[in-house]
């Protein structure tokens, strides 16, 4: 699976949007992008996936560049209970299912 | 629909105790995963199962750790002649049995404290 880079860590302010980004610039055509999340030492959370379309669910949007070397998750209107770490996974969609998890981005939102 | 269910959620052991970490899966999945998360470091795949089969054991400790999901029952996670460095945090996550991008869905995790 392919290796992702992300900011250590990202601030924002309450109600802003938070836009986490994230580089894959050896994804493969087959390579899925998702979106994780842990809320202090929860287990994680799935947040959004995607191909090569950009994609928008009830949490998050995904915005994947045409070349798809990198990716921006988008929280519209971030809240303190967004407060977490990010990660962003690059996957084949039929391989094992194992989840490869890099140190990811820790988002503080504050008010 | 109740989520992944992982018991129990604290587990205490002293060295050279076993431990046995209990995964239910939601309803209808039939694929579960387990994950490690040592101190202060991230998330580590450990092993992938389906029913009665290991699929994926790659990330498993070669000595003292197994795993199995049974036909009938949850997913144990079996740890034996813990030792302090297994201290962590072991989470259970579990997908539909279709294949192609689905997500993982976690429980809550386990927290193992070797004494």
């Amino acid at each position: 699976d392919a290796k992702t880079t992300q900011p250590p860590s990202m601030d924002c302010a309450e109600g802003r949007a938070a836009n986490l980004p994230c580089n894959h610039s050896t994804i493969s055509g087959n390579e899925y992008v998702y979106w994780y999340r842990q809320i202090h030492s929860q287990g994680p959370q799935y947040i959004i996936h995607g191909l090569k379309n950009n994609e928008t669910n009830e949490m998050a949007s995904l915005i994947i560049t045409e070349d798809r070397k990198s990716s921006t998750l988008i929280l519209p209107h971030a809240t303190l209970r967004d407060t977490a770490v990010y990660y962003c996974i690059v996957r084949v969609s039929s391989n094992t299912g194992k989840l490869i998890f890099g140190q990811g981005t820790t988002l503080q939102v504050k008010p | 629909n109740a989520g992944v269910m992982q018991n129990p959620r604290h587990l205490v052991r002293r060295r050279g105790q076993e431990a046995r970490l209990r995964c239910s899966p939601m309803k209808g999945h039939s694929h579960v995963y387990w994950y490690r998360q040592l101190p202060e470091e991230g998330l580590k795949f450990m092993v992938y199962l389906q029913k009665e089969n290991i699929i994926d054991e790659s990330g498993m400790p070669k000595e003292r750790f197994s795993a199995e999901f049974p036909k009938e029952g949850p997913s144990i996670l079996r740890i034996q002649q813990v030792v302090r460095g297994d201290s962590a945090a072991y989470f259970c996550a579990s997908s539909p049995a279709t294949s192609g991008g689905d997500e993982q869905f976690f429980g809550p995790g386990t927290r193992l404290t070797v004494l």
